[in-house]
């Protein structure tokens, strides 16, 4: 069981919008901690998408975007592509924990 | 170009030890946190250790506390995970990861080298 939350799975048709969602409390993202979001492609190294919540690395398409309330944060992707069909993990840092750098579960996108 | 090359994986018995090695370049290296994350076959990514630049701080997930040790060779631009007393749920992907101090996310990482622990 993660320490942070997402759904196993969303799906989308190209161009369209989708969100996956990270749900944490109050040790961790509704402690004011930032989230982070990687993408991992089939058979490769995870990659980082965005950054402090919100800031997109050099090199990510504007299409990606993350926002953040609460005890909660979302990665958006807009005008869904083929080549986004990969698995999202966020992460962020729980302060009750002896192991405080924490990943969700991951959520695999299937672009239909 | 700015890269982590890690090394060392392959399959060892439960009870065994393996020391894993992660070359970094294009980067100063000796400013930066390093990581190590795992990632279990078919499941999700979990951070096992930390050290700082200079090596005078560590931080290992519990479930690999006194078993495995996270150290690093600045001169050598390296990083290293000593795993001892192996067992089957440390079989897994480990990937080196750089991390940005303060902000706490891991802005590179290397493609992973395989860890299988069976009999």
């Amino acid at each position: 069981q993660s320490v942070l939350t997402q759904p196993p799975s969303v799906s989308g048709a190209p161009g369209q919008r989708v969100t996956i969602s990270c749900t944490g409390s109050s040790s961790n993202i509704g402690a004011g901690y930032d989230v982070h979001w990687y993408q991992q492609l089939p058979g490769t190294a995870p990659k980082l998408l965005i950054y402090g919540n919100s800031n997109r690395p050099s090199g990510v398409p504007d299409r990606f975007s993350g926002s953040k309330s609460g005890t909660s944060a979302s990665l958006a992707i807009t005008g869904l592509q083929a080549e986004d069909e990969a698995d999202y993990y966020c992460q962020s840092y729980d302060s009750s924990l002896s192991g405080p750098w924490v990943f969700g579960g991951g959520t695999k996108l299937t672009v239909l | 170009e700015v890269q982590l090359v890690e090394s060392g994986g392959g399959l060892v018995q439960p009870g065994g030890s393996l020391r894993l090695s992660c070359a970094a370049s294009g980067f100063t290296f000796s400013s930066y946190w390093m990581s190590w994350v795992r990632q279990a076959p078919g499941k999700g990514l979990e951070w096992v250790a930390n050290i700082k630049q200079d090596g005078s701080e560590k931080y290992y997930v519990d479930s690999v506390k006194g078993r495995f040790t996270i150290s690093r060779d600045n001169a050598k631009n390296s990083l290293y995970l000593q795993m001892n007393s192996l067992r089957a749920e440390d079989t897994a992907v480990y990937y080196c990861a750089r991390l940005l101090g303060g902000h706490w996310y891991f802005d590179l990482w290397g493609r992973g080298t395989l860890v299988t622990v069976s009999s």
